[in-house]
């Protein structure tokens, strides 16, 4: 029972440069998103997919870059690192429910990403 | 506009105390409400659920009542357990497909034996 794996679990950059989170999930989920936690500001949503080559942009996408070429894989891109990007990021994934295809309600989450650019 | 607002924390409760931790939303059209629990160095998993007004959600002893009147849906449990220790987040999604769930800030909650 993998669920949803992000990796890696921890990781320091300086100021500039790149790296990629990625994020996989067994659970043949059409839905898959990307959270960023930050104290006293709950979850923000960066971006988001209904299905594979489908991605769209969330509450706080600037800096940040997506694709989703397969339906389990969706990486997070971050092309050029800002302090202001130090948080903890969360997969998660669902099934797709409605027109829009968006999730049911329930997201299974990864066990975050904890980031920090210095 | 959709957002939730959560009771601020943290909450410390000595083992088998009652726990009330409230959460008021405000949304546009119809939305369903959750509650999820995140755990020490663990993701959010889902505690329960209500889609519409007056439903109750239910598990491992927490209950939430969807309260259309007072736009609230606040978690309850008649017994805390020091296994309950975690942060608890309010959420809701505006409607069936929306493609985002909008979550409260996050409330800790620490129980001592």
């Amino acid at each position: 029972n993998a669920g949803v794996t992000q990796t890696p679990k921890f990781q320091v950059l300086k100021t500039g440069q790149s790296m990629t989170l990625q994020c996989a999930q067994d659970m043949n989920h059409e839905y898959m998103s990307w959270y960023r936690q930050d104290p006293g500001m709950g979850l923000r949503l960066i971006h988001y997919s209904v299905g594979a080559g489908i991605t769209d942009q969330g509450e706080v996408p600037n800096g940040y870059n997506v694709s989703r070429s397969t339906t389990e894989d969706f990486p997070l891109r971050l092309l050029s690192a800002a302090p202001s990007q130090t948080s903890v990021y969360f997969c998660a994934s669902s099934y797709a429910k409605g027109v829009n295809g968006g999730p049911t309600g329930e997201l299974f989450f990864g066990e975050g990403s904890r980031l920090t650019v210095l | 506009g959709n957002s939730v607002t959560q009771m601020e924390g943290p909450v410390t409760l000595s083992e088998e105390a009652f726990l009330t931790i409230n959460c008021t939303y405000t949304a546009t059209g119809y939305p369903s409400l959750f509650w999820y629990v995140q755990y020490p160095g663990e993701g959010l998993q889902l505690l329960l659920k209500a889609t519409k007004a007056d439903d109750k959600g239910s598990n491992k002893g927490f209950e939430a009542t969807y309260r259309k009147e007072t736009t609230s849906f606040h978690l309850e449990k008649g017994s805390v357990q020091v296994s309950d220790s975690a942060v608890y987040f309010c959420a809701l999604t505006p409607r069936t497909g929306a493609n985002n769930l909008f979550f409260g800030t996050g409330t800790r909650l620490t129980v001592i034996p």
